[in-house]
């Protein structure tokens, strides 16, 4: 199976604040990969397919990118509602795998 | 719009079964496929496997072999997901979630809630 790999695993940050996850795959997944957001208690909600294609109703301020093993999450300007964990997932070969997730605090 | 409505939290002994169920509804049960994933306590996200909806057709992860078993009622719109010989460390949240695309590998566009299982004697 391919082993995602995220860092950082905790992020301190303030409202207002730009951001960035990274993500990095143990072979090339090309750019079959998704984001997530999760909130305790809740499911995980699809922030961005494909690498960088912003999932309908997620706001502008997230984006995606990179190719092949290495990939990123930018949140442009940390709102208060954004301090979640978030989690990548590879879905080029099966099985699907998900990294193990970055939690981003105040 | 488009909702998976899971059934609620269990509390099984070691050794038990578990059967969970997921109702769609907003969208054409038949035409996506449904996956299960699951999560342990304070842990990442572990694919299950997957059922097609017009078929029957299920895929399980290697891990699974032999316990789990997916079926499901096109007359209701639900998926199950059933594990067997339970033991604590199938404790954890179980999702059903959406494909928006036939495939083994996919992302998931719409999660159920979640249902709590705890193992335990």
């Amino acid at each position: 199976d391919i082993q995602m790999t995220q860092s950082p695993s905790t992020l301190s940050a303030s409202v207002a604040d730009k951001v960035t996850i990274s993500c990095r795959a143990n072979q090339s997944i090309t750019s079959f990969l998704a984001w997530y957001q999760q909130k305790p208690g809740k499911a995980p909600k699809l922030l961005i397919y494909k690498a960088s294609i912003l999932q309908s109703g997620v706001p502008s301020r997230f984006s995606g990118s990179g190719f092949g093993t290495e990939f990123t999450l930018t949140i442009s300007s940390l709102q208060p509602d954004d301090f979640a964990t978030y989690f990548c997932q590879q879905y080029n070969l099966y099985p699907g795998t998900f990294g193990q997730g970055t939690k981003l605090e105040i | 719009q488009v909702q998976l409505v899971q059934s609620g939290a269990e509390v099984q002994k070691p050794g038990a079964s578990v059967k969970v169920s997921c109702e769609a509804s907003g969208y054409t049960f038949t035409g996506y496929y449904v996956h299960w994933v699951r999560q342990a306590p304070g842990q990442g996200l572990e694919w299950m496997g997957w059922i097609d909806p017009t078929s029957g057709d299920t895929k399980n992860a290697r891990k699974f072999q032999g316990r789990v078993t997916m079926t499901r009622d096109t007359s209701i719109t639900t998926a199950y997901m059933e594990l067997t010989g339970l033991t604590s460390d199938d404790s954890g949240v179980y999702y059903c979630a959406r494909a928006p695309y036939t495939s083994s590998s996919v992302y998931y566009d719409h999660w159920g809630q979640g249902t709590l299982l705890t193992v335990s004697s």
